[in-house]
């Protein structure tokens, strides 16, 4: 079993659907959660940072931790063409800052 | 503020040749990370340093991968001989400390033939 799962794509939406995105994870040290977003050609740029359980908003972007359930998930709302992206969640033990990754998912928004 | 700086942005060699990546760190940033992101793939650490010291190498396949980062600043990233699989975008990233936002530079993609 990977230490972070992500849930396959790629995710076709229209403009201004909400669109979720889920990871789930093995490993209990993870403390630190993160999503990425990765234009193509381009490295990944971090969307927002989490550290305990519960949800965190940013403008459009909602970020969600379930440390119970070894479980985060992201809303979009009100996407647009430009959020087309390669969505990635990330983890931190804490002890070396080493990020592990999931998969990515790729979303394309339909105009 | 600038950002992080890799070169060369693309690299075609054939297998068994050598190859051999640099990167630029944001500057102030002592955390230097490089990682390995294979298609499809997210990225995968290769390796990290803090300052000129290595902080994790553990995934780094050492029998062909070397890197330095001399002077705590810029950084070079070796594969001598390549191989097929190792054709993937190889990134670089800093951040000011550990456990610090890591920036990621844009990149340089491989291909091995």
């Amino acid at each position: 079993q990977k230490e972070v799962e992500q849930d396959p794509g790629p995710l076709s939406v229209p403009e201004g659907a909400i669109v979720s995105l889920n990871c789930t994870y093995s490993n209990s040290a993870f403390q630190y959660f993160m999503w990425y977003r990765q234009y193509s050609r381009k490295g990944p740029e971090l969307l927002m940072y989490t550290y305990s359980s519960g949800n965190k908003e940013d403008g459009r972007f909602t970020a969600q931790v379930d440390k119970s359930s070894k479980y985060i998930s992201s809303f979009i709302r009100d996407s647009q063409p430009s959020d087309s992206a390669t969505y990635l969640c990330a983890m931190i033990s804490g002890a070396n800052s080493k990020l592990t990754f999931g998969k990515g998912i790729t979303l394309s928004v339909r105009p | 503020e600038a950002g992080v700086a890799q070169s060369p942005r693309y690299k075609i060699i054939e297998k068994r040749q050598s190859v051999a990546f640099w990167c630029n760190p944001i500057s102030g940033h002592a955390t230097l990370y490089w990682y390995q992101q294979i298609l499809g793939q997210g990225p995968k650490l290769l390796i990290q340093f803090q300052n000129n010291g290595v902080v994790d190498d553990s995934q780094l396949p050492k029998d062909r991968f070397s890197a330095e980062r001399l002077k705590g600043v810029d950084s070079t990233l070796k594969i001598q001989p390549a191989k097929l699989e190792d054709s993937a975008v190889y990134l670089c990233a800093s951040s000011l400390g550990l456990v610090e936002t890591q920036y990621f530079g844009p990149g340089t993609r491989l291909l091995v033939l």
